[in-house]
């Protein structure tokens, strides 16, 4: 079946240093990669989505690409900012499956310290 | 931001009693999706609907767990006989298609005691 895996645990990190959290996946069929953030206490949002033409999305200063031949959907900034100390979830959803549900990863707890 | 909308935000319930929460999707979103968030942060997914019509489903072999999307009246998601480790945030999520991005609601997070 389809799996996640993501950096675990918590990455702490000082303000304006570079974040890169890792994802990896496993599937059957070409799926599609997604990075949601949940700040406490509020709703998981999507913070980045994969494409299928190979542009890289960027949102808040974020970016992801999409590696097939390595599997890969790893989460970077340039910048990290006291706001984005989160709960960082890599998804995906087979292109195959009827339904699109979300396969989760165990989530990364970032947080930015001044 | 996200215009879904459940309720109640918070349910507590002995063990042993139904445990009902109620979402309403954002406008236009024929299909929703529950997913179980747990006190270690993993999610699971349960169920989707597009319009009346489940399109996916967990295997529920409990059979504790029931939902529906009716016409005109919010979709639901009830426990008939709520256990501790039913203790958890339950996410309704919406979207455009089943291939659209999927809008979070803030959850109903019950507490089985």
């Amino acid at each position: 079946g389809d799996s996640v895996t993501q950096t675990e645990g918590l990455v702490t990190l000082t303000e304006g240093l570079p974040v890169m959290l890792n994802c990896t996946y496993q599937s059957t069929y070409s799926p599609f990669l997604f990075w949601y953030v949940q700040h406490l206490n509020e709703a998981p949002k999507l913070l980045l989505k994969s494409f299928t033409d190979n542009k890289r999305p960027e949102h808040q200063g974020f970016h992801a690409t999409l590696h097939k031949s390595s599997s890969s959907f790893h989460l970077q900034k340039s910048s990290a900012q006291l706001s984005d100390s989160a709960l960082y979830y890599c998804a995906l959803s087979e292109a195959n499956s009827a339904g699109n549900k979300l396969t989760f990863g165990i989530g990364t707890r970032v947080l930015v310290r001044p | 931001n996200s215009k879904v909308i459940q309720t109640p935000r918070y349910l507590v319930k002995g063990q042993g009693q139904k445990a009902k929460m109620r979402c309403i999707p954002e406008k236009g979103h024929p299909v929703v999706f529950w997913y179980q968030q747990n006190k270690n942060n993993e999610f699971k997914f349960l169920i989707n609907f597009q319009n009346q019509e489940v399109l996916q489903q967990i295997d529920m072999t409990e059979k504790r767990f029931s939902a529906e999307c009716p016409s005109n009246s919010p979709c639901s998601l009830e426990i008939q006989s709520s256990e501790a480790g039913d203790s958890a945030l339950y996410l309704c999520a919406s979207s455009q298609g089943p291939w659209a991005e999927q809008f979070f609601g803030p959850g109903t997070r019950l507490t089985v005691l």
